[in-house]
């Protein structure tokens, strides 16, 4: 089974600011995939970044960066230079490798960046 | 990637009553998931739906509450039965995608329960 923690309920700065959102995850998988997904007051959930569990290069892409620990099971998601339009709830979930694919969603970040 | 349209967007409805929540995508997708959203919470997974197949449970979720058809490879229908107060979330309806080294999946726009 796999379980996912994000330990930062709310997190609020000021536009401009950098803001790393924690994802602790646990599984039995050997191998498996980590996604970050967004969901913003609208409603609807958009896809970010997808993470390899054999693959620990972290990466950048624009403003979003990640950095993958194996050893510590964590997948924590930067956001460079935050805007107004990125305040969102942002999930962290981990995908399994085997036959089910279930995607399983921690509770989520909500993140407020004020103006 | 795919494009994924849910109806109605949002109900409101009275106890008791039921609703019928469709899914559809415009490409062929073999697993089709529903998942539950509670008013603040994260999402929860109600079911995987395969074509041609019995909708498969997850713990907490009972097809005679949460009936789901899937008549073809673009399209899904969620029922909530019997609804009460508790029904009321964001129901999403998600695919998946096959990628070049491994499953994707992307997310309907949600459809918005209120029971009253």
């Amino acid at each position: 089974a796999q379980k996912v923690t994000q330990a930062q309920t709310e997190i609020s700065v000021v536009e401009k600011e950098d803001v790393t959102l924690d994802c602790v995850y646990e599984t039995r998988d050997t191998t498996y995939y980590l996604f970050w997904y967004k969901q913003p007051p609208s409603g609807e959930l958009v896809f970010l970044i997808r993470r390899n569990s054999f693959d620990e290069q972290n990466e950048i892409s624009g403003r979003y960066s990640w950095n993958f620990q194996k050893s510590t099971s964590s997948f924590n998601f930067t956001i460079t230079a935050s805007q107004v339009v990125d305040s969102a709830v942002y999930f962290c979930a981990p995908l399994g490798g085997g036959a089910t694919n279930k995607l399983i969603f921690g509770t989520g970040t909500l993140l407020a960046v004020q103006p | 990637s795919a494009v994924i349209s849910q109806k109605p967007s949002r109900d409101i409805c009275q106890r008791g009553t039921s609703l019928t929540i469709q899914c559809q995508v415009d490409s062929q997708v073999t697993m089709m998931f529903w998942y539950r959203q509670q008013p603040g919470q994260s999402l929860t997974l109600i079911a995987t739906a395969n074509q041609g197949s019995e909708a498969t449970y997850e713990s907490g979720f009972v097809i005679d509450k949460f009936p789901i058809s899937r008549p073809n490879l673009t399209f899904s229908t969620l029922t909530v039965s019997n609804m009460s107060p508790e029904d009321s979330s964001i129901y999403l309806c998600s695919v998946e995608i096959a990628g070049p080294a491994y499953n994707e999946q992307f997310f309907g726009p949600g459809t918005r329960l209120t029971v009253l």
